[in-house]
């Protein structure tokens, strides 16, 4: 079946600007993530959706930076306000529900946007 | 998540078997080895998952021992393709959801 789609793959955008970078899951997962990933950096969490609720935000790493899930599956992350350090890959995971038992490693991820904040 | 410390780099050619070690001395009573691969320009994909002994799958070989101070990734018959970071984790599968990857392994595959 269909995977993890992103868009765009590719963001240029100037300092300043704000962002849209969207994510939809796999068929069926109600879990969501958000992660960032920086070049020569590791994995960043950012936020977690179960359905259209975010128990867990604080991965956030400032008020520019937001997310919200409509209808238990595609999500958008919204980033205002642009600077050079977001410049970085989104990545955009999702799973079955944590209490159904499905462990919580095993996350399928998307391909990625690629932001670059000129 | 439990500190894992791997190394930065392998060198290896088609049809050799490759073997990731990772050491994770601090690991906790309810933690699950996971790996996972990245290729380039592409998302984490997750291989294989165990907690004791050994797991095979279709992709990949774990090799953990009993005092689970480490484990063993085991990649048979390499091809160039299998050319990629892999990213060995540490946790409590059932409730840290939070993936956190340090610089993994670079595994390079040459013919």
């Amino acid at each position: 079946g269909a995977g993890v789609s992103q868009s765009p793959s590719n963001k240029v955008t100037e300092k300043g600007k704000d962002v849209e970078l969207r994510c939809d899951p796999i068929s069926g997962h109600t879990a969501l993530y958000w992660y960032r990933q920086s070049l020569g950096q590791g994995l960043e969490f950012l936020i977690y959706f179960q359905g259209n609720s975010a128990p867990d935000k604080s991965g956030l790493p400032s008020d520019r930076f937001s997310a919200e899930r409509t209808g238990g599956s595609v999500s958008t992350l919204t980033i205002q306000r642009t600077q050079q350090e977001d410049s970085a890959v989104y990545l955009c995971a999702s799973s079955l529900a944590l209490n159904r038992g499905q462990r919580a490693y095993e996350q399928y991820f998307g391909p990625g946007t690629r932001l670059t904040v000129t | 998540l439990a500190k894992t410390t791997q190394p930065i780099s392998m060198d290896s050619y088609e049809g050799q078997e490759v073997n990731i070690t990772c050491s994770h001395n601090n690991i906790a009573t309810n933690d699950y080895i996971t790996w996972y691969q990245q290729f380039p320009s592409q998302g984490p994909r997750f291989i294989i998952q165990g907690y004791k002994t050994k797991v095979t799958n279709e992709v990949a070989s774990l090799f953990i021992p009993a005092d689970r101070k480490s484990s063993t990734l085991s990649l048979p018959r390499v091809s160039l393709s299998d050319t990629a970071v892999y990213y060995c984790l540490v946790g409590d599968v059932r409730n840290d959801y939070k993936l956190s990857f340090g610089a993994g392994t670079t595994v390079t595959v040459r013919a």
